[in-house]
């Protein structure tokens, strides 16, 4: 799986927008960009997830660069429950010879205040 | 519901003794991974299975082992090999057909070796 790069902490006021960069210039044409957030002492919740175009749930939205090469994520209305560390990772479809391995980098420490 | 999980929550072992933490899924996933965490550090990945009767190593493999007799089920032992234990340890089930293959975690069991 590609290596992904995402800084080490970020702050953001509440009910602004939160906007979590991820670096992965390596990613191959097949991987799909994941985020995952965890909040202290628990396991890591799915957030999004999307292979090229831009992508948006009830949670999140995801903006991926043309070239693939970074992507966002975005929380349009932070909250203090959105206070976590966010994990951005890489992984190729289910199937293909890469697949296999899940692996999370460090994350970014998001904290939002009032 | 289905889901993940993890048990016990706490475990307490005096220093030199095996230790099996417990992993159950009701996803019908096939695959499954156990990670560990350390306080202000991200996921590691310890050992992955893909399916029934074979797992892989993770990165930090060394003084732990696994088996995976059943599709559900997936322990994880930590011996007296190794040298740190205390830590929390994440465990986490995927799909391995289609495109969403997102993962799905436990809530994790806080070791405590005295």
């Amino acid at each position: 799986d590609a290596k992904t790069t995402q800084p080490t902490s970020m702050d953001c006021a509440e009910g602004r927008a939160a906007n979590l960069p991820c670096n992965h210039s390596t990613i191959s044409g097949n991987e799909y960009v994941y985020w995952y957030r965890q909040i202290h002492s628990q396991g890591p919740q799915y957030i999004i997830h999307g292979l090229k175009n831009n992508e948006t749930n009830e949670m999140a939205s995801l903006i991926i660069t043309e070239d693939r090469k970074s992507s966002t994520l975005i929380l349009p209305h932070a909250t203090l429950r959105d206070t976590a560390v966010y994990y951005c990772i890489v992984r190729a479809p289910a199937g293909g010879t890469s697949y296999g391995k899940l692996t999370f980098g460090q994350g970014t420490i998001l904290t939002v205040h009032p | 519901d289905g889901g993940i999980t993890q048990s016990p929550k706490y475990l307490f072992r005096k220093e030199g003794q095996n230790v099996t933490l417990s992993c159950e899924q009701n996803l019908n996933h096939d695959a499954m991974y156990w990670y560990r965490q350390d306080p202000g550090q991200g996921l590691r990945l310890i050992y992955y299975s893909q399916i029934v009767n074979d797992f892989q190593k993770g990165d930090i493999a060394e003084g732990y082992s696994v088996s995976r007799e059943k599709k559900e089920s997936f322990p994880l032992t930590v011996t007296s090999a190794q040298k740190n234990p205390t830590a929390f340890y994440l465990c986490a089930s995927t799909l391995n057909r289609g495109m969403n293959t997102e993962a799905f975690f436990g809530q994790g069991t806080r070791l405590t070796v005295v």
